[in-house]
């Protein structure tokens, strides 16, 4: 079975553009979350997918946002992008039920100049 | 709100020997589940254990258990027999009531000496 799958693996953007990441659940997850970890924050939630709806949000901007589609794959977009948002994106794939464990992908590093 | 704490930012054990990795946590909710997450360098979060709150039986996965003392809050990781391939970043997290979202402590890096 195909673990979670985030791409790209890396990317380098500049102060103001956009950008989209994409994860790949494991086959019949239908629940897809983010998370940010940068060294001064830790692990924050972002938000959560369920069934192509977003069940839960966490405290960051608008300019963060995401979308999932049927087959359960998510997009993660943040727009105009400030320096604060270099980070590993982590993406992180369940059932839906919230005793469950969460399976992680490998995240996507975002570095922004 | 939920808020969990891990207060020791680094810890260092001898292989063979027995390790435990602090945390406590605070919550409203009254159906609430604990984690133990592993993140080695490959950046990976990894499932080490999980204890259901309304269990007071301690979980245990093969080398690794818990301390869980609900009362005081406190939910502690006991790594037995440590290993080298045991040395990553430890993040202690909770989520309670309807919803998803994982709440994770700061995280210890546990180095394991040869």
């Amino acid at each position: 079975k195909a673990g979670v799958t985030q791409t790209p693996r890396y990317l380098i953007k500049t102060r103001g553009q956009q950008v989209t990441l994409s994860c790949s659940p494991i086959s019949g997850h239908r629940s897809v979350s983010w998370y940010q970890q940068t060294p001064g924050q830790g692990l924050q939630f972002l938000f959560e997918y369920f069934s192509e709806t977003q069940r839960n949000k966490g405290n960051f901007p608008g300019r963060f946002s995401g979308r999932q589609f049927s087959n359960s794959r998510s997009e993660m977009n943040v727009s105009t992008l400030e320096l604060g948002d270099s980070a590993l994106y982590l993406c992180a794939s369940s059932r839906g039920h919230a005793e469950e464990k969460l399976f992680f992908g490998s995240g996507t590093q975002l570095s922004v100049l | 709100a939920q808020t969990v704490t891990q207060s020791q930012p680094e810890m260092s054990v001898q292989e063979a020997e027995t390790v435990t990795l602090s945390c406590t946590y605070d919550t409203s909710e009254s159906d609430y589940y604990l984690f133990w997450y592993k993140q080695p360098p490959s950046r990976q979060m990894i499932l080490v254990i999980r204890q259901e709150a309304y269990k007071q039986q301690n979980a245990t996965e093969n080398r690794f258990s818990v301390n869980f003392q609900k009362a005081a809050k406190s939910f502690s990781l006991k790594i037995s027999d440590s290993q080298l391939g045991d040395a990553a970043m430890y993040f202690c997290a909770s989520v309670g009531g309807a919803t998803n979202k994982l709440i994770f402590g700061t995280g210890t890096l546990l180095a394991v000496q040869p």
